[in-house]
């Protein structure tokens, strides 16, 4: 089945570490997004890229790292510098030419920093 | 900027009422709607979505409709059940080849049966 795959589910970090969060993707996908969700703000965007090599900050890049050396592939490190990183996750990917499309998610990654 | 708001704060209403969330949106262009829905622990998952002016998309007894001339994308159901308890988030895509998504801050609804 053609889907986008976050893990692990669950992560927990210590103070003054990186984390990588994987996202894969198998539905040839060109646009692929990270979105952090914090309650009551909805989702922000922390970087996108629409074809591989190539990325973009969103909103709230501070803090994060993306690589996009292949298509389907699309991690996301949380780095030391950020400095609230417990939130929830979303990784999400788009056909880029057929802008009318949706974007399709993962089920998600819950960061929490202990 | 590019924009979508929602109603404020959660929303509680007994099974088989009917439910409305309201969205709006602040756009330069002509944007595509969309209304996602998330269950408990889940990623996103569309639920109806319109690409232009006076379309109305449907699914799962949900529609909302595309007004241009008071920039909304209202989602209506006309009885809601138990599992529609969810949250909500309005959408907009714009057709200026940077290919994001803004969304809305989401409204948790609860059905109490």
């Amino acid at each position: 089945d053609g889907g986008i795959t976050q893990s692990p589910k669950y992560l927990f970090r210590k103070e003054g570490q990186n984390v990588t969060l994987s996202c894969e993707q198998n539905l040839n996908h060109d646009a692929m997004y990270w979105y952090r969700q914090d309650p009551g703000q909805g989702l922000r965007l922390i970087y996108y890229s629409q074809i591989v090599n190539d990325f973009q900050k969103g909103d709230i890049a501070e803090g994060y790292s993306v690589s996009r050396e292949k298509k389907e592939s699309f991690p996301l490190t949380v780095t030391s510098a950020q400095k609230n990183p417990t939130a929830f996750y979303l990784c999400a990917s788009r056909d880029r030419v057929a802008v009318n499309t949706e974007a399709f998610f993962g089920q998600g990654t819950r960061l929490t920093v202990v | 900027g590019d924009s979508v708001t929602q109603m404020e704060g959660p929303v509680t209403l007994s099974e088989e009422a009917f439910l409305t969330i309201n969205c709006t949106y602040t756009a330069t262009g002509y944007p595509s709607l969309f209304w996602y829905v998330q269950y408990p622990g889940e990623g996103l998952q569309l639920l109806l979505k319109a690409t232009k002016a006076d379309d109305k998309g449907s699914n799962k007894g949900f529609e909302a409709t595309y007004r241009k001339e008071t920039t909304s994308f209202h989602l209506e159901k006309g009885s809601v059940q138990v599992s529609d308890s969810a949250v909500y988030f309005c959408a907009l895509s714009l057709r200026d080849g940077n290919n994001r998504l803004a969304f809305g801050k989401g409204n948790q609804v609860v059905v109490i049966p």
